[in-house]
Formats: C-alpha cells, sequence, structure tokens
C-alpha cells in the first residue's frame, strides 16, 4: 500500500538557519511521482515541485532543494537560509503511476516556524 | 488569469442543513478533486472526478455528494448525514490522464456547522 511519512510534527528554527523537512515513502510501483506542496497559514495549498521515480538527480530552486534517495525511499526538502516567509505547513505527496487514478496520497505535514 | 475559484472563503450553518461548496477552474484541467483538512492533520480526499459526469468516492466520502455536469465546476454538498461536518475544505484539479500530474488548489472553504 502506498504511505507517506513526515515525521517530523513541527519543527522551529531561527531566521537564516538552513533547515531539512524529511519524507519517507511506501509505495510496490515501480513509476510513481513525489511531490511537495506549501500551506501558507492562508491556507492555499501551493505547489513547489514533482519529481518521477526515474529521475534522482538533486533539484535546486534558489534557497529549495530536494534530496531524492530511492535507496531509503526519501525525498527530503532543504531550505537554506531560512526566512520568516518560509513559515508554513509543507506536505510531501506521492502519485503511483499504475493506479491510473491520479490521486495523490498526501503525508501529514511538517509545520515549520522560522523565528526572526 | 488561470486558477482555481472557491466560494465562500466562510460558512456558517446550523446542524441539520445541506450546504454546497462552489469550486470553479479555468485551467482547462479535466480531472479535480475535495479534500477535507482538520486542524493539525494532513488531506483527506472525499470525492475525485477524472472526466465529465463520472466521479468516484475518496477515503471518507460518506455523508457528501458531488456532481459534475461541466468540466469547469465541481461542487460538493455537505449533507446533514456528515457527523462531523466542521472543517477546512480544499478544491483542486489537474490536468488528469492519468498522467499523476501535480494538482492545483483553490483558496479553501472554512465551514462551521453549529
Amino acid at each position: 500500500a502506498q504511505k507517506v511519512t513526515q515525521a517530523q510534527t513541527e519543527i522551529s528554527v531561527v531566521e537564516k538557519e538552513d533547515v531539512t523537512l524529511d519524507c519517507v515513502y511506501e509505495t510496490r510501483d515501480t513509476t510513481y511521482y513525489l511531490f511537495w506542496y506549501k500551506q501558507p497559514p492562508s491556507g492555499e495549498l501551493v505547489f513547489l515541485i514533482r519529481r518521477n521515480s526515474f529521475d534522482e538527480q538533486n533539484e535546486i530552486s534558489g534557497r529549495y532543494s530536494w534530496n531524492f534517495q530511492k535507496s531509503t525511499s526519501s525525498f527530503n526538502f532543504t531550505i537554506t537560509a531560512s526566512q520568516v516567509v518560509d513559515s508554513a505547513v509543507y506536505f510531501c505527496a506521492l502519485s503511483e503511476a499504475m493506479l491510473l487514478d491520479d490521486k495523490i496520497i498526501f503525508g501529514k505535514g511538517t509545520r515549520l516556524h522560522i523565528l526572526p | 488569469d488561470g486558477g482555481i475559484t472557491q466560494s465562500p472563503k466562510y460558512l456558517f450553518r446550523k446542524e441539520g442543513q445541506n450546504v454546497t461548496l462552489s469550486c470553479e477552474q479555468n485551467l482547462n484541467h479535466d480531472a479535480m478533486y475535495w479534500y477535507r483538512q482538520d486542524p493539525g492533520q494532513g488531506l483527506r480526499l472525499i470525492y475525485y472526478s477524472q472526466i465529465v459526469n463520472d466521479f468516484q468516492k475518496g477515503d471518507i466520502a460518506e455523508g457528501y455528494s458531488v456532481s459534475r455536469e461541466k468540466k469547469e465546476s465541481f461542487p460538493l454538498t455537505v449533507t446533514s448525514a456528515q457527523k462531523n461536518p466542521t472543517a477546512f475544505y480544499l478544491c483542486a484539479s489537474s490536468m488528469g490522464g492519468a498522467k499523476s500530474a501535480e494538482q492545483y488548489f483553490g483558496p479553501g472553504t472554512r465551514l462551521t456547522v453549529t
């Protein structure tokens, strides 16, 4: 069965520190997709990244970077030089291609507090 | 400007009343979804639709109903049978076509039933 685990419920760091959000997934499919979303206090989920299971290259976008490791079934998200605007709930998610239903399974989220 | 709109942002109802939440998208997406989020919880799928005039139950469909008569619209009715309707409701859409594409979300509707 597919499952996404975000073991860190809540993290607090001081502004400018780096922070890594962990995500571990379970799937029986060989073709799958992983996602990260940000939910700021306004409530709307903002799409950050989508990765397919065949592409293990790390991705960097500004202060954001993602580390995908199939060997440990992890897709971790790092924010470098954090800012107060990064405070939000972050969700990791998984979609299995074999199911053909476009469903995405979300983890329970990690609430990130960036302290000024 | 392409996007997803949900209205209203806040909704208050008395227990025993049905209420319909609106969701409209102009992204030309085939698939649409409804999620429920409770405080400190992740997202739970209520219903989803991959094409017009077709929809499937998600993980927590009991007490809810939907329709998909137009590609752009996917309204959700919270019926009086839903035992704990107070929650934050999020609508999303994606390209569909079994491509496991990313979903884009609306701003959400916060429903309070007393």
